[in-house]
């Protein structure tokens, strides 16, 4: 059972490259999120989907779109890269709501030059 | 708007002691309240959830209060350990058809042997 799997681990972006960070879940999880984290900053959520078909922004989600491709899988797409979207970004998913156990993926380490 | 306090960025203590992380929130009545841990590189760990009507929670070492009054939950980590030393996150959350999760930034708790 791998849970949260988050691909890729690392990545370095030109700035105005664009590139998909990809997310799926195997634990048949209705909600699934995109955060990003950087150092004093705390999570910060840019997108979520309730459920499959449905996206909704989060706090910062200028910069992004995402994709909830199936109920497995959950993409974040960044258009066209700047450096202040350098930062680790997490995924994770719930069974439904915000109010069941999240489980994170490993994240991605985005840096953009 | 909604606001999460974390009141102590960092927090040190020494083995053995109890750690005592505190949780605030602002501009909202949560019914659910969850702790995670977070360890260097890695994505947050679900400890615990609290109900507004729980008053307190226990697991093994870690105890978790939550005061619907004072708009507080409050994070124990009895007879600490060198092991405990982690980020540790808050995540307050509406009922009903919230599916939003957020967090506070953490608190860095230090151990020392």
């Amino acid at each position: 059972n791998a849970g949260v799997t988050q691909t890729p681990k690392f990545q370095v972006l030109k700035t105005g490259q664009s590139m998909t960070l990809q997310c799926a879940q195997d634990m048949n999880h209705n909600s699934m999120y995109w955060y990003r984290q950087d150092p004093g900053m705390g999570l910060r959520l840019i997108y979520y989907s309730a459920s499959e078909g449905t996206t909704d922004k989060g706090e910062v989600p200028n910069g992004y779109n995402v994709s909830r491709l199936n109920k497995r899988e959950f993409s974040l797409r960044l258009e066209s890269a700047a450096p202040s979207q350098t930062s680790v970004y997490f995924c994770a998913s719930t069974e439904r709501l915000a109010t069941t156990e999240a489980f994170f993926g490993q994240g991605t380490r985005l840096t953009v030059v | 708007s909604q606001k999460i306090e974390q009141n102590s960025e960092a927090l040190n203590i020494q083995e053995g002691k109890t750690a005592t992380l505190t949780c605030n929130y602002t501009n909202y009545s949560p019914a659910y309240l969850q702790w995670y841990r977070q360890d260097p590189g890695r994505g947050p760990v679900f400890l615990l959830l609290i109900r507004e009507n729980e008053k307190e929670k226990r697991k093994e070492r870690l105890k978790v209060t939550f005061d619907t009054t004072l708009k507080q939950s409050l994070f124990h980590i009895t007879a600490s350990q060198p092991a405990d030393s982690a980020t540790y996150l808050c995540a307050p959350s509406s009922g009903g058809s919230n599916y939003k999760l957020t967090f506070g930034k953490g608190t860095l708790l230090t151990v020392n042997p």
